[in-house]
């Protein structure tokens, strides 16, 4: 079993839409869990941290759910530039180690 | 800040050939690591580090070596280069988590442009 479970996609959506992913993680000792962005053959750049009371930044909220082991990601008002693959990212302090999932791609279509 | 520097960009190896993969970083980091990302499978961490004279092994560290050296490098040494080792490599590195509170957002990961191999 994978510690860190993403629905591949391709999620295909409209301008304008919303549109959200969830994770799983296996380990309930995970510590730190993040999102980040990758556009195609660039590097992962952090989107955001994921904090346990929930956070937003402008169009996007992040959640946790620790009794459920899930992360998710809205994104309000989508738009073209948002086209990219967003990866789940979970920290084990323990064992200093990330753990990332393989990722859910995203296509905004005018 | 340069960040997070790789090299080299791109580099084709023949089959049986060593090579040593260079990243750099200047933001003081303690951890450092390497990952492979092959098509859909996501990144895979090779090797990590936790400081200078500190290695560990990651997922899939078969046909690779690490040293560090310095804060600063953590080059990644292929021994005899396979063609299961295509990939693109990319290096990172972050603070370790608890040195500032424990807040998430200390362990962020910065990531370097990759490299992209090819092993025929």
């Amino acid at each position: 079993r994978k510690e860190v479970e993403q629905d591949p996609g391709p999620f295909n959506v409209p301008e304008g839409a919303t549109v959200a992913f969830n994770c799983t993680y296996s380990n309930s000792a995970s510590q730190s869990f993040f999102w980040y962005r990758q556009d195609c053959r660039k590097e992962p750049k952090l989107l955001m941290s994921v904090y346990s009371s929930g956070n937003e930044d402008g169009r996007f909220t992040a959640q946790l759910n620790r009794a459920s082991q899930y992360i998710s990601l809205l994104i309000r008002d989508s738009k073209l530039s948002d086209s990219a693959t967003y990866l789940c990212v979970v920290n084990y302090w323990n064992f200093n180690k990330f753990y990332f999932g393989s990722g859910t791609k995203l296509n905004v279509k005018p | 800040n340069a960040g997070v520097t790789q090299t080299p960009k791109f580099q084709v190896l023949k089959t049986g050939q060593s090579m040593t993969l260079q990243c750099a970083q200047d933001m003081n980091h303690e951890y450092m690591s390497w990952y492979r990302q092959d098509p859909g499978m996501g990144l895979r961490l090779i090797h990590y580090s936790v400081g200078a004279g500190i290695t560990d092994q990651g997922e899939v560290p078969n046909g690779y070596n690490v040293s560090r050296s310095t804060t600063e490098d953590f080059p990644l040494r292929l021994l005899s280069a396979a063609p299961s080792q295509t990939s693109v490599y990319f290096c990172a590195s972050s603070y370790l988590p608890g040195l500032a509170g424990g807040k998430p957002s200390t362990d962020t990961q910065y990531f370097g442009p990759g490299t992209r191999l090819t092993v025929l």
